[in-house]
């Protein structure tokens, strides 16, 4: 099946940028999404990308689509303790049946003052 | 306006014992979903229903049942519990291709 991956564990400094990175195999890609989860919480969506944007900019959020290499980031500028939580990275596309998400394992933010 | 309502929030069950988890969406969404996250394996997915009257199965439905009631409930069920199905379990709504909207999940603990 379709694979997505990310690093597990990212920690940054209150005020840098924080970069979250993430692959996928499936060529279907059609949409992108990245999802926060706070501790104890459910998911939240964050933002999204459709697979023919190379960027999407939405306030303190940067996330860049390079679709030759199946890459995607989620770049946070002056990143807050707030923003300390588990970021997932998600697909949908034709292969993997286009009702369905298909999740990294999660990136743990943590952000420290 | 609630969201996606899921109960019970937590769960102890001895191996062998049965339970249904109960999740509820007041947004009026086609389809639903219930996934289970695990430490290191992100969320997979247990099953589906894209629409009131159809359910599908997803990555891991091995050891479960679902029932879509009616549009805005859809039931998991755990026939026989087993120590592997210790998890959080998800359960989220769509309007059909589109966001997902998750609930706070349920944290099952199978002993």
């Amino acid at each position: 099946g379709e694979d997505v991956e990310q690093s597990l564990f990212l920690s940054v400094r209150e005020g840098d940028s924080s970069v979250i990175n993430c692959t996928y195999t499936d060529s279907s890609s059609t949409y992108l999404y990245w999802y926060k989860q706070e501790p104890g919480a459910g998911l939240q969506l964050l933002t999204y990308i459709f697979s023919n944007m190379d960027m999407k900019q939405d306030q303190r959020l940067t996330v860049l689509l390079n679709k030759k290499d199946k890459h995607l980031s989620l770049r946070i500028a002056d990143t807050q303790t707030g923003d300390s939580a588990i970021y997932f990275c998600a697909e949908r596309g034709m292969n993997t049946g286009f009702q369905k998400l298909v999740f990294g394992t999660g990136t743990r933010l943590l952000v420290s003052p | 306006n609630a969201g996606v309502t899921q109960t019970p929030k937590f769960q102890v069950l001895k191996t062998g014992q049965s339970m249904t988890l109960q999740c509820a969406q007041d947004m009026n969404h086609n389809s639903m979903y219930w996934y289970r996250q695990d430490p290191g394996m992100g969320l997979r997915l247990i099953y589906y229903s894209a629409s009131e009257g159809t359910t599908d199965k997803g990555e891991v439905p091995n050891g479960y049942n679902v029932s879509r009631l009616n549009k805005r409930e859809f039931s998991l069920r755990l026939e026989s519990a087993a120590p592997s199905q210790t998890s959080v379990y998800f359960c989220a709504s769509s309007p059909s291709f589109d966001e997902q909207y998750f609930g706070p999940g349920t944290r099952l603990t199978v002993t």
